[in-house]
């Protein structure tokens, strides 16, 4: 059975950081990889696709890379800014279905 | 290109009330996915439907929920005589399968 985890669960920094946020999976075979953003009371915006033959993708100044082998992924989120502040969520994709695994999220606060 | 509409964006019910939710996915999209958050967790699948069948119900509880996608008009998740543990915030997506996903604002019921 997939498992996907999220860590950390919360973190909260300063205006101007680099950001990692890291998600594992517990089976390698997956067709894809995506990662959301979700702001309180709202619907998820889709960042970022990786199908599971890439092992990035970029998009202004957030970057996710995917270690399938390893059950890997991590969001990278560059010169961090308080617009960034939203919980941000990894789902996977199991090769042999059409739905997709969601982790509980990082909480991300960044403050002036 | 309007995104994944769902209406009614917030719904009260009394328990044992009916409650229908609406998805009209991304236009030109085959592909509708309905997810349900609870409070403080994770999103989970319910169902997987194409325009008149039922993909994968995997996640659906065995009573009192059913969905539909007609082959004109939005899809539905109807859930028969609530109680209050149906109270969540239920999400549809649409894709262009095996695309990516993209969500739309969530119906958040509650149920007193």
């Amino acid at each position: 059975k997939q498992e996907v985890t999220q860590i950390p669960a919360a973190l909260s920094v300063p205006e101007g950081e680099n950001l990692v946020l890291n998600c594992s999976f517990t089976d390698s075979a997956i067709y894809n990889l995506q990662w959301f953003r979700q702001d309180p009371g709202k619907g998820l915006t889709s960042l970022l696709l990786i199908q599971s033959s890439q092992r990035e993708q970029t998009s202004g100044r957030l970057n996710a890379s995917l270690d399938k082998s390893s059950g890997r992924s991590t969001l990278y989120i560059a010169a961090s800014q308080p617009g960034d502040s939203a919980t941000y969520l990894c789902a996977v994709r199991p090769g042999h279905t059409d739905k997709l695994i969601f982790g509980t999220g990082t909480r991300l606060q960044v403050f002036p | 290109n309007a995104g994944v509409m769902q209406n009614p964006r917030h719904l009260v019910r009394r328990r044992g009330q009916e409650a229908r939710l609406r998805c009209s996915p991304m236009k030109g999209h085959s592909h509708v996915y309905w997810y349900r958050q609870l409070p403080e967790e994770g999103l989970k699948f319910m169902v997987y439907l194409q325009k008149e069948n039922i993909i994968d119900e995997s996640g659906m509880p065995k009573e009192r929920f059913s969905a539909e996608f007609p082959k004109e008009g939005p899809s539905i998740l109807r859930i028969q005589q609530v109680v209050r543990g149906d109270s969540a915030a239920y999400f549809c997506a649409s894709s262009l399968n095996p695309g990516e996903l993209f969500f739309g604002e969530g119906s958040r019921l509650t149920v007193l």
